[in-house]
């Protein structure tokens, strides 16, 4: 039982580059999500997708794109990196209970870089 | 809208002395609370949750919190603290109106010195 798991684990882009973020789960969540994370500034969202099918944009969602492939797999596009984007991915998957409580888990991250 | 502030971005602490993690949310409903835990290089943990029930909530590695709604807190709190222990750790917050969103204070990196 992987849990959730993200591939690559570490990218240097240059400004413009493309670049899709792989993130699957093997835990039959229906919810998933996309968070960068930054000095200082905790976890933010990107998006999320509440089930197959369906997407939102979340807190800081321009310059990206996301696709949810199946039940299983989450994917985050740059289209046009920018230096901006440097920061550390996390995907989540949940399964939100009767109560609404939302326990993610926490796939270990992209550390990406653009130059 | 829920928001988080976790007062203290650095705590340092001896190896073996107890230690108070702080958190204050604001929400307007009805709120279920977690602390997570993040080692160097790795994704975050969930440490313990608050939903409903008692408010004393017990984690793992010792560690435990404390539901005040009254202060509209949930400080983290462990008695005797390892060296292991040295990581960043992050309060969250969801609602039962925003059930999809988890809000994340901007994290206390705790160090434990020897």
């Amino acid at each position: 039982n992987a849990g959730v798991t993200q591939t690559p684990k570490f990218q240097v882009l240059k400004t413009g580059q493309s670049m899709t973020l792989q993130c699957a789960q093997d835990m039959n969540h229906n919810s998933m999500y996309w968070y960068r994370q930054d000095p200082g500034m905790g976890l933010r969202l990107i998006y999320y997708s509440a089930s197959e099918g369906t997407t939102d944009k979340g807190e800081v969602p321009n310059g990206y794109n996301v696709s949810r492939l199946n039940k299983r797999e989450f994917s985050l596009r740059l289209e046009s990196a920018a230096p901006s984007q440097t920061s550390v991915y996390f995907c989540a998957s949940s399964e939100i209970g009767l109560a609404g409580a939302n326990e993610q888990f926490f796939g270990p991250g992209t550390r990406l870089t653009v130059l | 809208a829920q928001s988080v502030t976790q007062l203290d971005s650095q705590v340092p602490v001896f190896e073996e002395a107890p230690v108070e993690l702080r958190c204050n949310y604001s929400s307007s409903v009805s709120v279920y609370l977690f602390w997570y835990v993040q080692y160097p290089n790795q994704g975050l943990q969930l440490l313990l949750k608050y939903l409903s029930g008692s408010t004393l909530v017990k984690g793992i590695n010792g560690f435990e919190a404390e539901f005040n709604k009254s202060q509209t807190s949930f400080h983290l709190r462990k008695p005797s603290v390892h060296i292991s222990d040295t990581a960043e750790y992050f309060c969250a917050v969801t609602s039962s109106g925003s059930a999809r969103q988890l809000t994340f204070g901007s994290g206390t990196q705790l160090t434990v010195l020897p």
